[in-house]
């Protein structure tokens, strides 16, 4: 089991409110990444990190920002949230490879998730 | 364009029978492919990963095989079990990019009745 943690689980908002969500890991991981699924669809990378004060936006276009000001805590931020935002968000976390690539042994370990519903 | 496909979408199966799921990618160049579960409300747990010179790969009922010249990959799960109940997530890492980017499959949905 990973010791990667998100809260809140789950979140209902109405429009227009600022929120963050939250994940933190332990096991020192360098590299960062936070997802968004919908249902019945595949994952898409909207914000990754290689380690402290690094954040770098995924292929997603995302409203959302991210900080990652210690290793272990990577906060996803809504300033302002819409019905379009509905969704499950993922945090992961890897260890960094050599030259800062996924080698073929990496592995990205993942939180449960926090579902996402704005009014 | 860089893909991962999966097949089928969705599948229902009797607790104790085999199953087998597809993975056809069109992503390059191609660095490891991996195979992860996914439960209802949790976040994807990975089971195998194989790389450009390995076949097959085991993990206790589960048994990956990957053909990196058609660029297929299948997953079979031995004597399925109630618990099998999840989603099934190819997803294929390049090696061209700083990042070894991933490509994900929207996974089958696997289903096991008692």
């Amino acid at each position: 089991e990973a010791d990667i943690y998100q809260t809140p689980r789950y979140l209902v908002i109405g429009t227009g409110k600022k929120i963050t969500l939250e994940c933190s890991q332990t096991m020192g991981h360098d590299k960062m990444y936070w997802y968004q699924q919908d249902p019945g669809m595949e994952l898409h990378l909207i914000h990754y990190s290689y380690g402290v004060n690094s954040t770098e936006k995924g292929d997603l276009s995302s409203e959302s920002t991210v900080s990652r000001i210690r290793t272990e805590h990577f906060p996803l931020t809504l300033e302002s949230a819409r019905p379009s935002h509905t969704s499950q968000y993922l945090c992961a976390s890897s260890e960094l490879g050599g030259q800062g690539e996924t080698t073929p042994t990496e592995t990205q370990y993942f939180g449960p998730g926090t579902r996402l519903l704005v009014l | 364009k860089n893909q991962v496909e999966q097949s089928p979408q969705s599948l229902i199966i009797l607790e104790g029978k085999n199953c087998t799921l597809q993975c056809n990618y069109t992503v390059s160049p191609f660095s490891n492919l991996r195979w992860y579960k996914q439960d209802t409300g949790r976040g994807p747990v990975s089971l195998t990963i194989m790389t450009f010179s390995e076949n097959t790969k085991s993990n206790g009922r589960y048994t990956a095989t990957l053909d990196a010249d058609t660029k297929q990959s299948s997953l079979h799960i031995t004597a399925s079990q109630l618990s099998d109940s999840a989603s099934y997530i190819c997803v294929v890492s390049d090696r061209g990019s700083t990042l070894g980017r991933l490509y994900f499959g929207r996974g089958t949905q696997l289903t096991v009745w008692p």
